[in-house]
């Protein structure tokens, strides 16, 4: 079955540390994303890549960072710059054409600072 | 930059009540999306709209594409307790990115 994985589901921090969270996709998407979402919060765009060995920043950026050098994985470290890290991270793909068919999201990574 | 102004941000009905949602923008979309998130998940598409006034039904839900292209909603008939979720509305312009509205979060009471 083609989807999106992230892993792990639960992940907790100590503060001051970077934390790596993976997304990987088989739907051969070229468009990878990752928004942030918190408690009653609609979805906050942090970085996206629209091809291999090319991304851009979102609207919430800063404390981030990404990296795509396979078009099937798009990883997020969330570093220690990051003010206020816990959250729930969704990463999501999609096929970069002319007809939009949405996005197809993981079922997403709760972050805690402890 | 683009925003979706998303209404009401939550509802509390009761079972097999019918629920209405909707999203407004200042800026015009060629593409509408209705996603439902359920709790702890990512959320998931639910109905897509590509034509100006289009109307699209997906079992017990109905969606509209806006003549003006700058609006859209989401009903849902016959409300059902698996109903409840987190539904955001999306609209793409341009720049094929999405802009997700802030979500309706439903609860229904059995």
């Amino acid at each position: 079955d083609g989807g999106i994985t992230q892993s792990p589901k639960y992940l907790f921090r100590k503060e001051g540390q970077n934390v790596t969270l993976s997304c990987e996709q088989n739907l051969n998407h070229d468009a990878m994303y990752w928004y942030r979402q918190d408690p009653g919060q609609g979805l906050r765009l942090i970085y996206y890549s629209q091809i291999v060995n090319d991304f851009q920043k979102g609207d919430i950026a800063e404390g981030y960072s990404v990296s795509r050098e396979k078009k099937e994985s798009f990883p997020l470290t969330v570093t220690s710059a990051q003010k206020n890290p816990t959250a729930f991270y969704l990463c999501a793909s999609s096929i970069d054409g002319r007809r939009h068919y949405g996005y197809t999201f993981g079922s997403g990574t709760r972050l805690t600072v402890v | 930059g683009q925003q979706l102004n998303q209404s009401p941000q939550s509802m509390f009905i009761q079972e097999g009540e019918d629920v209405s949602m909707n999203c407004t923008s200042s800026s015009i979309f060629n593409t509408w999306l209705w996603y439902k998130q359920d709790p702890g998940e990512g959320p998931v598409l639910l109905i897509a709209l590509y034509k100006a006034g289009e109307l699209t039904s997906n079992g017990r839900l109905t969606a509209q594409f806006g003549i003006t292209r700058k609006d859209s909603f989401l009903n849902i008939s016959a409300s059902i307790p698996s109903d409840v979720g987190i539904y955001f509305c999306a609209g793409v312009a341009g720049a094929q990115k999405l802009v997700f509205g802030q979500g309706t979060r439903l609860t229904i009471n059995p």
